[in-house]
């Protein structure tokens, strides 16, 4: 099946700085991948919907001028999250659309934990 | 705006038991549903899906059926292993499928032998 390849697993950063996190469809293209986050017990929560050469869509009460998604490429997503503060600790987890093939359907990544000291 | 409200674990059963996870769900016009599985340590990965009302999606003794009139998604399975073990979502998408999907909070399973 369809592999979804999320870097890093676990970032531990300090107030103030920036962390990316890579989303990666390792074998089949993907013209739009979703951000989502966790926070504990609680659903996933779409962030935003990443398209290839165009802007980012926000949902809603999510900054954007924080979280930075990049869609640079069919296989790449990038999600920067600025300033990062102690709130901003979460699972943070993408997901590709596999474009042209089985519609409807995403792929996970498994997931990037975030803790801000 | 679309939700979805899935039984809160965990739900811990004996090996070979019949079970049960309750899903249901708000949502505008015709959604697709889906039930996606977490193993530990590893990515969400899509378990059965449904697209219209009477469908039912089956994979790995798993099976649910779209319900629009009690709009629930309940996934079944005759008989659980303990590799069954893992947290499961149930989740809808709304939108033609050009969407992101709507989650429940996620149903932690534990099978013991």
């Amino acid at each position: 099946g369809a592999v979804v390849s999320q870097h890093p697993s676990w970032v531990i950063c300090k107030s103030g700085t920036s962390v990316k996190i890579e989303c990666r469809s390792l074998d089949f293209q993907a013209t739009t991948m979703f951000w989502y986050r966790q926070f504990p017990k609680q659903s996933l929560m779409l962030m935003a919907t990443s398209n290839e050469g165009s802007k980012a869509t926000y949902e809603q009460g999510v900054e954007k001028d924080k979280f930075l998604i990049n869609h640079a490429s069919l296989t790449l997503s990038t999600l920067t999250v600025t300033s990062a503060h102690p709130e901003d600790s979460s699972f943070y987890i993408c997901s590709a659309d596999a474009s042209g093939q089985a519609k409807n359907i995403q792929y996970f990544g498994a997931g990037t934990r975030l803790s801000v000291l | 705006g679309d939700s979805v409200t899935q039984m809160e674990g965990p739900v811990t059963l004996s090996e070979e038991a019949f079970l049960t996870i309750n899903c249901t769900y708000t949502a505008t016009g015709y959604p697709s549903l889906f039930w996606y599985v977490q193993y530990p340590g590893e990515g969400l990965q899509l378990l059965l899906k449904a697209t219209k009302a009477d469908d039912k999606g089956s994979n790995k003794g798993f099976e649910a059926t779209y319900r629009k009139e009690t709009t629930s998604f309940h996934l079944e399975k005759g008989s659980v292993q303990v590799s069954d073990s893992a947290v499961y979502f149930c989740a809808l998408r709304s939108g033609g499928g050009a969407d992101g999907l709507t989650f429940g909070k996620g149903t932690h399973l534990i099978i013991q032998p």
